[in-house]
């Protein structure tokens, strides 16, 4: 079993959409938690990090985190064409330093 | 503030054969890890190298070996190519050694024939 599972998709919403992405993890030590974007043939990009159980907002895109139940999610409102991407959670330790863990990633793609 | 650059964009290699791929930290970072990703998968680390010493190593055989330089760019080398070792290399800087967000560079694609 994987210590993070996503899945991968592809999911595909139309323009406007909410879309909600998530992650489960088994390994309780996980303390950090980030959503990075990764467009085609780019590196991942950070959208999103927490350190605690409950919801950060960023314009479009809340992060949402619930330790109890092991499970993180994305929600995206108003989904744009230009939010078409590969989606990863990634997860750390504290004292991990910067390793990070990823889950597979999640394929969106918004359509007009 | 110029981002974390690699070199290079792609390459081509045979099995058995060496590679040594180069990345460059976002200025004032001097925390760099590498992570490999297979198609279809996330990003796995491979390790991190903190002031010229590696602090951290992932589930990868001794054939990856890396460096830090004194300027904060980093090297990763393979040794022995493998077919499996065909992926998007990744190389990420941060601030300081933990808790702090890594910015990614675009990475190296590797294909090992």
């Amino acid at each position: 079993q994987k210590e993070v599972e996503q899945d991968p998709g592809p999911l595909s919403v139309p323009e406007g959409a909410i879309v909600s992405l998530n992650c489960t993890y088994s390994n309780s030590a996980f303390q950090y938690f980030m959503w990075y974007r990764q467009y085609s043939r780019k590196g991942p990009e950070l959208l999103m990090y927490t350190y605690s159980s409950g919801n950060k907002e960023d314009g479009r895109f809340t992060a949402q985190v619930d330790k109890s139940s092991k499970y993180i999610s994305l929600f995206i409102r108003d989904s744009q064409p230009s939010d078409s991407a590969t989606y990863l959670c990634a997860m750390s330790p504290p004292g991990g330093g910067n390793k990070l863990t990823f889950g597979t990633g999640t394929q969106l793609k918004v359509e007009l | 503030e110029t981002g974390v650059t690699q070199s290079p964009t792609h390459l081509i290699k045979t099995r058995g054969q060496q590679v040594t791929l180069r990345c460059s930290s976002q200025s004032g970072h001097n925390t760099v890890s590498w992570y490999q990703q297979a198609l279809g998968q996330g990003p796995q680390f491979i390790f991190q190298y903190y002031r010229e010493e590696e602090n951290g190593r992932g589930n990868f055989p001794p054939r990856f070996s890396g460096l830090q330089f004194p300027n904060y760019s980093s090297e990763l080398n393979v040794n022995a190519l493998e077919l499996d070792d065909s992926a998007l290399y990744l190389c990420a800087s941060s601030l300081k050694l933990a808790g702090e967000t890594q910015y990614f560079g675009p990475g190296t694609r590797l294909l090992v024939l």
